[in-house]
């Protein structure tokens, strides 16, 4: 079936490093990705999103990059720093909407941590 | 600004024992809400999600059960806990016609 995965489970850094964390999806037809972040023993945070009609697309800090010929997403993160250390989560919205509801499918995540 | 909330934070409960979480939204109308499980070092699964008050859509047939009695509360129950139903449980919602949804802050379930 569809699915969003990651392809590193696990990302170590230096700190002031600059990170890049990876997803592949497979739904073609996905129209919006999102990246979030999430502490240990927290809800999951939202960090950017992207729309399919864009390539790139940059925050604070960080920068998503979406490549449609090979359905890979990646999250950048600049100067790594401690607080950055989490897990991060890709999610793909599945479209058409099936009961007017809004369905995103997470993959596995990436645990980042970052080394002073 | 929109919050969400969620309790309890944690809870200990015993196999067999009924369950009830409970998931507000504040600073927003009619939301589209969301019950996920986290089981540890996983990703999401989708439970439960709820276009409006009343309105509940089941994605895993499973021991668990949802409610919407107001527009801003969701509620997630069990008559009877398993073992397998541990987990970190987490509401999120979004705003009808938007796309991103946003996560509360958790409950985490250990069934013993």
């Amino acid at each position: 079936g569809e699915s969003v995965g990651l392809h590193l489970p696990t990302l170590s850094v230096q700190e002031g490093d600059n990170s890049i964390i990876n997803c592949a999806y497979s739904n073609s037809a996905s129209d919006y990705f999102i990246w979030y972040k999430q502490e240990s023993g927290k809800g999951p945070q939202f960090i950017i999103d992207i729309r399919s009609n864009m390539d790139k697309r940059q925050g604070q800090r960080v920068t998503v990059l979406l490549n449609k010929t090979v359905k890979h997403l990646s999250l950048q993160i600049a100067a790594t720093q401690p607080g950055d250390s989490a897990v991060y989560f890709c999610a793909e919205i599945h479209f058409p909407f099936s009961g007017g509801y809004n369905k995103l499918i997470f993959g596995a995540g990436t645990r980042l941590a970052v080394h002073p | 600004s929109q919050t969400i909330h969620q309790w309890p934070a944690t809870l200990v409960q015993p196999v067999g024992s009924p369950l009830s979480l409970e998931c507000t939204v504040e600073g927003t109308s009619n939301p589209n809400l969301y019950w996920y499980r986290q089981a540890a070092g996983r990703g999401l699964q989708l439970l439960f999600y709820s276009v409006g008050i009343g309105q509940i859509s089941s994605e895993v047939p499973q021991n668990l059960s949802a409610s919407r009695p107001q527009d801003r509360q969701f509620i997630l129950s069990s008559k009877k806990l398993l073992l397998s139903d541990s987990g970190f449980y987490l509401c999120a919602w979004i705003t009808s016609g938007t796309d991103t949804q946003y996560f509360g802050p958790g409950t985490r379930l250990t069934v013993l």
